[in-house]
C-alpha cells in the first residue's frame, strides 16, 4: 500500500516552454501533497505544500508564478514549470500524506528528471 | 529552526561488516526523526522513524537507530551490510515549530558496499 507515482519519469523540454508533472496517490487519498526539488548530489528541498482544494503554500524563495501547483483531487497533484529555463533542470519529487496535520509519514514518488535545453 | 547534519558524505564498508551512518540534529522542541533511503532513480523509502516513543528504533532491512538527546544524535546502524544496501541515506527531522509535516532533510550519505 501507500504507492505514489509520478509522470513522466523523464522529460526534456526547450527553454521557454512549459512542462507539467503529475503526482498520483494510487491506493490512498492524499489530503496533503508536497513537492521537492533535488539538485545533483544534494539534498531534497521542499518547494511547496498543497492541500486538496486549497492554494499551495510555497517555501521562501520559490516563485509561485513559475511553479504552478494544482491539487484538484485527493489522488492527484500537478506541478507545472512555466517558461522553463536551463537552471530549472533538476529532479522533482512529490510526496503524499494521508492523515491529519499531526501525521509524520510521507510517501514519496519515484521522481521526475527535468532537463531544459 | 530545525536542522540535521549528516557528518559523512560517503561511507564505504565491506559486505558483512557493520554500518554506521551518523546524524546530529538541532531542534528547539522534541523532534521527530527519520531515516530515508534512496536507490538510484527510485523514490525515497522510509527506513525508520522516532516520534518520542522508544529511543531505540528498529526499521526495515535490519537497520536501527538510537535517539540520544544528550548527544543530539540519531545514528543509523546495521550489524552486517549487504550489497543491496548501497544507496543514498537521508536523515530527516520534523517537529512542532515547523509543522509536523514539514520535513527538513540532511545532505545525505552515500553508502558504498564492496564485495
Amino acid at each position: 500500500g501507500a504507492v505514489v507515482s509520478q509522470h513522466p519519469s523523464r522529460v526534456i523540454c526547450k527553454s521557454g516552454t512549459s512542462v507539467k508533472i503529475e503526482c498520483r496517490s494510487l491506493d490512498f487519498q492524499a489530503t496533503t501533497m508536497f513537492w521537492y526539488r533535488q539538485f545533483p548530489k544534494q539534498s531534497l528541498m521542499l518547494m511547496a505544500t498543497s492541500n486538496e482544494g486549497s492554494k499551495a503554500t510555497y517555501e521562501q524563495g520559490v516563485e509561485k508564478d513559475k511553479f504552478l501547483i494544482n491539487h484538484a483531487s485527493l489522488t492527484l497533484s500537478t506541478l507545472t514549470v512555466t517558461s522553463a529555463h536551463p537552471e530549472d533542470s533538476s529532479f522533482y519529487i512529490c510526496s503524499a500524506s494521508s492523515e491529519g496535520a499531526r501525521s509524520y509519514e510521507q510517501y514519496f514518488g519515484p521522481g521526475t528528471r527535468l532537463t531544459v535545453t | 529552526a530545525q536542522s540535521v547534519t549528516q557528518l559523512d558524505s560517503h561511507v564505504s564498508v565491506s559486505e558483512g561488516t557493520p554500518v554506521l551512518l551518523r546524524c546530529n540534529y538541532s531542534s528547539s522542541y522534541s523532534p521527530s526523526l527519520f531515516w530515508y533511503v534512496q536507490h538510484p532513480n527510485k523514490g525515497l523509502q522510509l527506513l525508520l522513524k522516532y516520534t518520542s516513543a522508544a529511543t531505540l528504533v528498529k526499521g526495515i532491512n535490519g537497520f536501527e537507530a538510537e535517539f540520544k538527546k544528550s548527544e543530539t544524535s540519531f545514528h543509523l546502524t546495521k550489524p552486517s551490510a549487504h550489497m543491496s544496501d548501497a544507496a543514498e541515506y537521508f536523515c530527516v527531522v520534523s517537529g512542532k515549530n515547523t509543522g509536523f509535516q514539514k520535513l527538513v532533510f540532511g545532505t545525505g550519505t552515500r553508502l558504498l558496499v564492496s564485495p
